[in-house]
């Protein structure tokens, strides 16, 4: 069975950093394409990036470049976010998702609080 | 950049009626490829994204015969044939012209029963 399992919510201050986990299982970590999704409280969904588990290669939305860095662990099958510089407009629940030519598997998401 | 624009934004439904909600694109969302990479969300409250519908028309595994995909090039369609209660919430679309570069989404059409 193919699970998605992210880390536990977070607080934290203008300025920090966060750094989201999202640990798969069930299928070969290494062959599909993660996906990084935020939503802010009562918004839409906002794409943020992707990682290629296999090769490393990242891909990351332009408003976002210079403050998200993705990256994985092939040996627990773990990918990770991490966002730095963060704003309360940064608020918001963060998603991963297994890319098959689509979102097919979402985690259960991480919801990060920007408050001083 | 593509943008997606879902229309009605908001659609009130009758139990057992039928519901359809558009996604027109600013471009075509022919991939390359010969792919078309758009899919349909289901966001149920307080729950994450579901997928529905992959590549324009397949449903998703354990996804309702009632819930179908159409379209081509910049014009798209989610159809719901018979509304049940389970089906409220928000759907979104989704693209991917550069996949798997990157994906933009529609603004979300919010389902609830009248």
């Amino acid at each position: 069975q193919v699970q998605v399992v992210q880390s536990g919510a977070e607080v934290k201050k203008p300025g920090a950093s966060v750094k989201v986990s999202c640990k798969t299982s069930g299928y070969t970590f290494t062959h599909y394409y993660i996906q990084w999704v935020r939503q802010a409280p009562g918004q839409g969904l906002e794409w943020m990036g992707r990682i290629h588990p296999d090769s490393g290669d990242t891909k990351y939305a332009q408003k976002f470049q210079g403050r998200v860095t993705m990256t994985r662990d092939t040996s627990i099958r773990t990918a990770y976010m991490e966002l730095s510089g963060l704003r309360s407009d940064d608020t918001a629940v963060y998603y991963c998702a297994r890319d098959r030519e689509a979102f097919d598997v979402w985690g259960q998401g991480t919801m990060v609080t920007v408050s001083s | 950049d593509v943008v997606l624009t879902q229309t009605p934004l908001s659609a009130p439904v009758t139990l057992g009626q039928p519901a359809s909600i558009s996604c027109r694109s600013s471009q075509s969302l022919v991939h390359s490829d010969g792919n078309t990479y758009l899919s349909w969300l289901l966001q149920r409250p307080g729950q994450p994204p579901r997928l529905l519908i992959y590549k324009i028309s397949n449903r998703f595994s354990g996804v309702p015969d009632r819930f179908s995909g159409s379209g081509a090039g910049t014009d798209f369609t989610l159809d719901i044939s018979r509304v049940e209660a389970e089906d409220v919430g928000v759907y979104y679309c989704t693209q991917a012209t550069q996949f798997p570069q990157s994906w933009t989404f529609g603004q979300g059409t919010r389902v609830e029963i009248k």
